[in-house]
């Protein structure tokens, strides 16, 4: 078990440009999830995927925000025209299958710097 | 009005005492509850999952759920200088994989 891996680690860009953050699962997870996270709050939920499909997205993802997870594996979250406000960590999670009582295991996180 | 709500603290302990952090849930829908610890500029990590009402022990933590006060808390016995970190509760609500977190109590434990 490697836990939940993000890549990358920090990302420092130019207000305007695409990011695209990528984020690897427990290997027997089929669950994942990204949430967004800024200082003094808890983790915001973006999006849940469940094998391929995305079966959960908040209001919180705008049209700049585009998550995939194309063969049930890793997954991306793109950010395009990027914004000062979209600075914040983002984090991936997931979990195993069966029921609503599985916890989610968090990765290390993007932490994304907008100048 | 927030889904989860906590007291955003510093909440302060002496190194040994029992640590008691508390949270609030307004969607009666939700049916499992977290708890994570969060260290700076760290990921949350899970200390604990409970999911009926009563009380739940690993270790020196004690998870308590209250359904119909809709109220769930957190105890750590024999705190130690290491607990010192952001603990965040988290909510399921049923038929739903969206977890809603609160904003986090901050523990200090003081040597």
């Amino acid at each position: 078990d490697t836990g939940v891996s993000q890549d990358p680690r920090h990302k420092i860009t130019k207000r305007g440009q695409n990011v695209t953050f990528r984020c690897d699962p427990i290997s027997e997870h089929n669950r994942l999830y990204w949430y967004r996270q800024t200082l003094g709050q808890g983790p915001e939920f973006l999006t849940y995927f469940q094998n391929e499909a995305q079966l959960e997205k908040s209001r919180l993802l705008s049209d700049r925000f585009s998550a995939e997870r194309p063969k049930g594996s890793f997954s991306t979250l793109e950010i395009q025209r990027t914004e000062q406000g979209d600075s914040a960590m983002y984090l991936c999670a997931s979990s195993p299958s069966g029921g609503v009582n599985q916890p989610q295991h968090f990765g290390d996180g993007t932490r994304l710097s907008i100048l | 009005q927030k889904e989860v709500e906590q007291n955003s603290g510093p909440l302060s302990v002496p190194e040994g005492a029992i640590a008691s952090l508390n949270c609030t849930y307004s969607d009666r829908g939700s049916q499992s509850f977290f708890w994570y610890r969060q260290y700076s500029g760290k990921s949350p990590e899970l200390i604990m999952s409970i999911y009926s009402n009563g009380d739940k022990e690993d270790g020196r933590f004690t998870a308590q759920l209250n359904k119909a006060s809709q109220y769930v808390s957190l105890l750590i016995r024999d705190s130690q200088p290491s607990d010192s970190a952001t603990y965040l509760c988290a909510a399921r609500s049923g038929g739903y994989q969206k977890v809603t977190f609160g904003t986090g109590t901050k523990l200090q434990v003081i040597p």
